[in-house]
């Protein structure tokens, strides 16, 4: 397996522009996560999906923010609009509920930079 | 969620053992101790995982004691490729109701020549 994909792997973008993430979790897992990390608070979790379903969005920052699952081989992390403050590294994480050890499989991030 | 304290930092030197221990003084009966490797760049990434007594897998060695309050990662003969952030983490498997894993601050591990 390819284990999970991210696309873009850097984004830079200007201040009030929209940005879109892309992810493809590792087929046949049934969770995916959205994480952000920065070095003023670290890993954080922004939103985990069980099976295509959003669970708990309670980690996204604000309404400028959305993300969606139409189907179990991708997902999209949305900022619009995009301010310098969201400079940071998403990454996408897969898992299988089930598995032997409930490992989270991350991607390799995005590295986004707002100007 | 049980909080967990883990040094900042720490320093070694290839071909050493490495030590990490993590306090987590508020550990739940269904939670476990799951620990993660995070290289520069990288996304983290699962090293171990266990429950009590120890586990030993290909990679590293989890020491947890009887009372479960605390836990050590034990990386044996270290390599310059062991530097990296060491999470310790602690919750229930997902199977038994999902927690959010909160990866803290970690430990930086340097492993000079």
């Amino acid at each position: 397996d390819a284990g999970v994909i991210q696309s873009p792997r850097h984004e830079v973008t200007e201040m009030g522009q929209e940005v879109t993430l892309r992810c493809k979790p590792i087929s046949g897992h049934d969770y995916l996560f959205w994480y952000r990390q920065t070095m003023m608070r670290g890993l954080e979790l922004l939103i985990y999906f069980n099976n295509n379903v959003p669970i708990d969005d309670s980690g996204m920052p604000e309404d400028r923010f959305s993300a969606k699952m139409p189907n179990a081989s991708f997902s999209t992390l949305k900022i619009q609009p995009s301010e310098p403050r969201d400079s940071a590294v998403y990454f996408c994480a897969s898992s299988l509920v089930g598995s032997s050890t409930d490992t989270q499989y991350f991607g390799p991030g995005t590295r986004l930079t707002v100007l | 969620l049980a909080k967990t304290t883990q040094p900042i930092s720490m320093d070694s030197y290839e071909g050493q053992e490495v030590n990490i221990t993590c306090s987590h003084n508020n550990i739940a009966t269904n939670d476990y101790i799951t620990w993660y490797q995070q290289f520069p760049s990288q996304g983290p990434r699962f090293i171990i995982q266990g429950y009590k007594t120890k586990v030993t897998n290909e990679v590293a060695s989890l020491f947890i004691p009887a009372d479960r309050k605390s836990s050590t990662l034990s990386l044996p003969r270290v390599s310059l490729s062991d530097t990296a952030v060491y999470y310790c983490l602690v919750g229930p498997r997902m199977n038994t109701g999902f927690q959010k894993l909160v990866f803290g601050t970690g430990t930086r591990l340097l492993v000079s020549p």
